[in-house]
């Protein structure tokens, strides 16, 4: 089975501070996504990245950055987190046409 | 272009019922559709998916969708509801050309003794 791992289940971080949460994947997948999901706006698509050392910008990518030094890894940057950061987020890879998702990260910026 | 609208935030219905979850999509081209679910405090996990071919979609947990050209849906029906169905369901739809899904608001299906 494909396993996407998202390091940190439950978050709470101060408001000001740099912020990273990581993603690992087990099966070689180039695709790589982290979103923003929060109620009644369903799923927002922050960055993805096609390759290594490869992003690209999605529908919110501001107040964000992403760092994939290495295939299996995405990682996400709040670089000075704000409360309006206050959220879950998802990692996904994709392979073909399948997207296989993380636990999910619940973020509280206090 | 590509959009997905999720008709309902929320559905109840009772243990035994037919569920039924609405999805409407606008794609310029022959999309992909996929429904997905979402447990409290877990990720996606992908329920069914639409690529080419038959259009009445089998997915896990006994859920069925069916792709309908002429009226740009993919609906998402189950014969009988059980209580372990409720959960967040997420419909779904990329173009060929591209694998950047997008997905709707979701739907909270509430399921009553």
């Amino acid at each position: 089975d494909v396993k996407v791992t998202q390091s940190s289940r439950y978050l709470v971080k101060r408001t000001g501070e740099k912020v990273f949460l990581e993603c690992v994947q087990d099966m070689d997948h180039e695709n790589m996504f982290w979103y923003r999901q929060d109620p009644g706006l369903g799923l927002r698509l922050i960055y993805f990245s096609y390759d290594v050392k490869m992003k690209e910008k999605g529908d919110i990518p501001e107040g964000y950055s992403v760092s994939r030094e290495k295939k299996e890894r995405f990682s996400l940057i709040l670089e000075s987190a704000s409360t309006n950061q206050t959220s879950m987020y998802l990692c996904a890879s994709f392979r073909n046409t399948e997207a296989f998702f993380g636990q999910g990260t619940r973020l509280t910026v206090v | 272009a590509q959009s997905v609208t999720q008709l309902g935030s929320h559905v109840s219905v009772s243990e035994g019922a037919l569920v039924l979850l609405r999805c409407n999509y606008s794609s310029s081209v022959p999309p992909y559709l996929f429904w997905y679910v979402q447990y409290p405090n877990q990720g996606l996990q992908l329920l069914l998916k639409y690529t080419t071919g038959a259009t009445l979609v089998k997915g896990i947990n006994g859920f069925e969708a069916e792709f309908k050209k002429s009226e740009t849906s993919f609906h998402l029906t189950k014969p009988s509801a059980h209580m372990s169905d409720a959960a967040e369901y997420f419909c779904a739809v990329r173009l060929g050309g591209s694998y950047i899904p997008t997905f709707g608001r979701g739907t909270s299906l509430i399921v009553h003794p």
